[in-house]
């Protein structure tokens, strides 16, 4: 199957800073990219889908001045938490596309402090 | 607008049962649906979808799926289930078309007895 990298796996951030995340497909062109949050105890919301040369769509209560993305080419896809607090927790999925699927990454698990 | 409906939180059986996980999904049109299986402390990992055609699909691990358009279902099955089958389960749908944007169930929590 298709590979995904995502980093870091983990990181820790002080409540009102920032972290980004970066999402790497291998092997593949991924021609969209999907983040996902996997809250605690909760299943997995959709943030945003960017598309290459395409503007990027949020959904509903996620918005780009919170979570900007960055998706600049096939290949590569990242998105900064901005002003994170005790909400923002949880485990933050890119999900790569590849021939109708998508391919996930490990995860990138946010703790805010 | 779409749903996935996963009825059961947990399931529990011995090792060498069959095992069937229930999947629901609410749309109008003809969905992509798919399952994905994430291990504790693990993201996702891809299992099986349907898209068209046959209507039982077959996946990674042993697993295959029986799209069920009469009652909107997309049940996932393997027997016999194993001790490392234990895990949970998502149920996806994708919208017709191809879009990537996934909706997903609230998961089914697999606990495979040895």
């Amino acid at each position: 199957g298709a590979l995904v990298y995502q980093y870091p796996r983990r990181t820790i951030c002080k409540s009102g800073t920032s972290m980004r995340m970066e999402c790497q497909a291998v092997g593949f062109q991924a021609t969209s990219v999907a983040w996902y949050r996997q809250s605690p105890q909760k299943t997995f919301e959709l943030i945003a889908l960017s598309t290459v040369n395409s503007a990027i769509k949020y959904e509903q209560n996620f918005t780009q001045e919170k979570f900007p993305i960055s998706h600049p080419n096939l290949s590569f896809s990242s998105m900064t938490v901005l002003n994170a607090y005790l909400e923002d927790r949880g485990l933050y999925l890119c999900g790569a596309s590849s021939q109708n699927t998508l391919y996930f990454g490990a995860g990138t698990r946010l703790s805010v402090l | 607008a779409q749903s996935v409906d996963q009825p059961d939180a947990h399931v529990t059986l011995s090792e060498g049962a069959s095992l069937e996980l229930r999947c629901s999904y609410s749309y109008s049109a003809a969905p992509y649906l798919f399952w994905y299986v994430q291990y504790p402390g693990q993201s996702l990992q891809f299992l099986l979808k349907y898209i068209t055609g046959d209507t039982v699909v077959k996946g990674t691990k042993g697993f295959e799926a029986e799209f069920r358009k009469s009652n909107s279902s997309f049940n996932l099955k393997k027997s016999p289930a194993h001790w490392s089958d234990s895990a949970k389960y998502f149920c996806a749908l994708e919208a017709t078309g191809g879009n990537n944007k996934l909706t997903f169930g609230q998961g089914t929590v697999l606990s495979v007895i040895p």
